[in-house]
C-alpha cells in the first residue's frame, strides 16, 4: 500500500534556482494538499484541491504555484527559491469533505542555500 | 494568530504512566478535531479524532476529552509506552472548509523506562 508518495525526499537549491515537489496518491481521494513544516511553527498549508480541477490558498502560498494535473497528482512548484523556504514540505490527500482523515506523504527536505 | 495552541512544547513521562496532551483553540467555528503522531523524518499519521457533538472518543489506549466551553481538548495516553514517544500534534477543522486542517505547534513526548 504506498498511500500518498512524494519525490524527491532530498533537495539542496540554490537561491532563484526552481523546482517542482511531484505528489500522487492511489486511495481515490478527492482532494489533496501542501504542507510546510518549519520549527516551532507546526504545519501550515501552502495550497490544496478539494477535487480535481480547482487548486486554492492555505495559510502560506507565497511563492509557490500548483498543479492538480489529475485526480491522483498535485505538484508543488517553486518558481524562484528563497532561503525562507527551506523547509520540510508534506503532501498528503482525503476523501472530499470536513471530517474524514488526511493521510500524508513522507516528506521531502527541500534546502535552499 | 495561532488559531491552535500547543502550549507544551515537550512532555517527560515514565513508562505505564499517563500522558496528558493538551489544545487549545481559539475559532469557534472549528467542529472537528484531530490528533496526529509524528515520529522523526517520517510524515505525521492519524492517531484519534472527535467531533464537536461529543466530548469524548476512545480507542484504546488513547481518549480524546473535548470541552467547548473551555475550547480546550487533550489526548491520555494510558499506559504509557516507549513507542509512543514522538510528537503530537492537535489540528482542527471546520464544515465548509473540506478537510483543510489547522494545525498547532506539536508536543515532543518523551516515555522513558
Amino acid at each position: 500500500n504506498a498511500g500518498v508518495t512524494q519525490t524527491p525526499k532530498f533537495q539542496v537549491l540554490k537561491t532563484g534556482q526552481s523546482m517542482t515537489l511531484q505528489c500522487a496518491q492511489d486511495m481515490n481521494h478527492n482532494s489533496m494538499y501542501w504542507y510546510r513544516q518549519d520549527p516551532g511553527m507546526g504545519l501550515r498549508l501552502i495550497y490544496y484541491s478539494a477535487s480535481e480541477g480547482t487548486t486554492d490558498k492555505g495559510e502560506v502560498p507565497n511563492g509557490y504555484n500548483v498543479s492538480r494535473l489529475n485526480k491522483r497528482e498535485f505538484s508543488l512548484r517553486l518558481e524562484s527559491a528563497a532561503p525562507s523556504q527551506t523547509s520540510v514540505y508534506f503532501c498528503a490527500s482525503s476523501a472530499w469533505g470536513a471530517g474524514n482523515t488526511i493521510y500524508f506523504g513522507e516528506g521531502s527536505w527541500l534546502t535552499v542555500v | 494568530d495561532q488559531q491552535v495552541k500547543q502550549n507544551s512544547p515537550s512532555l517527560s513521562v515514565q513508562e505505564g504512566r499517563i500522558s496528558i496532551l493538551n489544545c487549545d483553540y481559539t475559532n469557534s467555528m472549528f467542529d472537528y478535531f484531530l490528533w496526529y503522531k509524528k515520529y522523526p523524518a517520517e510524515g505525521p499519521t492519524f492517531l484519534i479524532s472527535i467531533s464537536s457533538i461529543k466530548d469524548k472518543n476512545e480507542d484504546g489506549r488513547f481518549t480524546v476529552f473535548l470541552n467547548k466551553s473551555a475550547k480546550h481538548l487533550s489526548l491520555h495516553i494510558v499506559p504509557s509506552q516507549p513507542g509512543d514517544s514522538a510528537v503530537y500534534f492537535c489540528a482542527a477543522s471546520h464544515t465548509g472548509t473540506a478537510s483543510k486542517l489547522t494545525f498547532g505547534t506539536g508536543t515532543r513526548l518523551q516515555v522513558t523506562l
